[in-house]
């Protein structure tokens, strides 16, 4: 079993739909959880972080982390084609991350 | 502005050669990364670098290797023994004390 697991999609949604994106994570320790963007043929970039359970919103996006399922979402309200990417999950295991394979994001306009 | 230079953005190689790819940091972050992305698959690590002069093995480092001469530099050399190295490869910083991440723009390399 993987320590992050994470459909790789994709998954296609109409412009405006609320979208969510999921990873489940094995090791209970872990305590910092992250979401990447990348658009193709670029780097990934830091799209939110939390630390151990809850919610985190920033702007049409929101983080959740439900530490007793060890399940981990990321949700995006109002989604515009922009958003159209791969997502992908990472937990920090001693200021290592360990990734999840990534879902690609279609928004269809 | 700060950030990580990869360079070049596409490399090609023909059998049997080595080539080096570079990544330059601004970032004064301690530690660097080199992750291999193949399509449909996540990022699995090759080498990290938490300090000057010293390196660690990732998951697949056989093939690889890497130096950390300069805190800001951490190339990675594709020897002939990797016998896949066709892929997309990404170079990240980290500060020692701190979390997420940030990366370059990749580069993609092809066995031609």
């Amino acid at each position: 079993q993987k320590e992050v697991e994470q459909d790789p999609g994709p998954l296609s949604v109409p412009e405006g739909a609320i979208v969510s994106l999921n990873c489940t994570y094995s090791n209970s320790a872990f305590q910092y959880f992250m979401w990447y963007r990348q658009y193709s043929r670029k780097g990934p970039e830091l799209l939110m972080y939390t630390y151990s359970s809850g919610n985190k919103e920033d702007g049409r996006f929101t983080a959740q982390v439900d530490k007793s399922s060890k399940y981990i979402s990321l949700f995006i309200r109002d989604s515009q084609p922009s958003d159209s990417a791969t997502y992908l999950c990472a937990v920090d295991s001693n200021y290592q991350l360990i990734w999840g394979a990534g879902t690609k994001l279609i928004i269809k306009p | 502005d700060g950030g990580i230079t990869q360079s070049p953005k596409y490399l090609f190689r023909k059998e049997g050669q080595n080539v080096t790819l570079s990544c330059e940091q601004n970032l004064n972050h301690d530690a660097m990364y080199w992750y291999r992305q193949d399509p449909g698959q996540g990022l699995r690590l090759i080498y990290y670098s938490q300090i000057v002069n010293d390196f660690q093995k990732g998951d697949i480092a056989e093939g690889y290797s890497v130096s950390r001469e300069k805190k800001e530099s951490f190339p990675l050399t594709v020897t002939s023994a990797q016998k896949n190295p066709t892929a997309f490869y990404l170079c990240a910083s980290s500060p020692r004390d701190g979390y997420g991440y940030t990366f370059g723009s990749g580069t993609r390399l092809t066995v031609v």
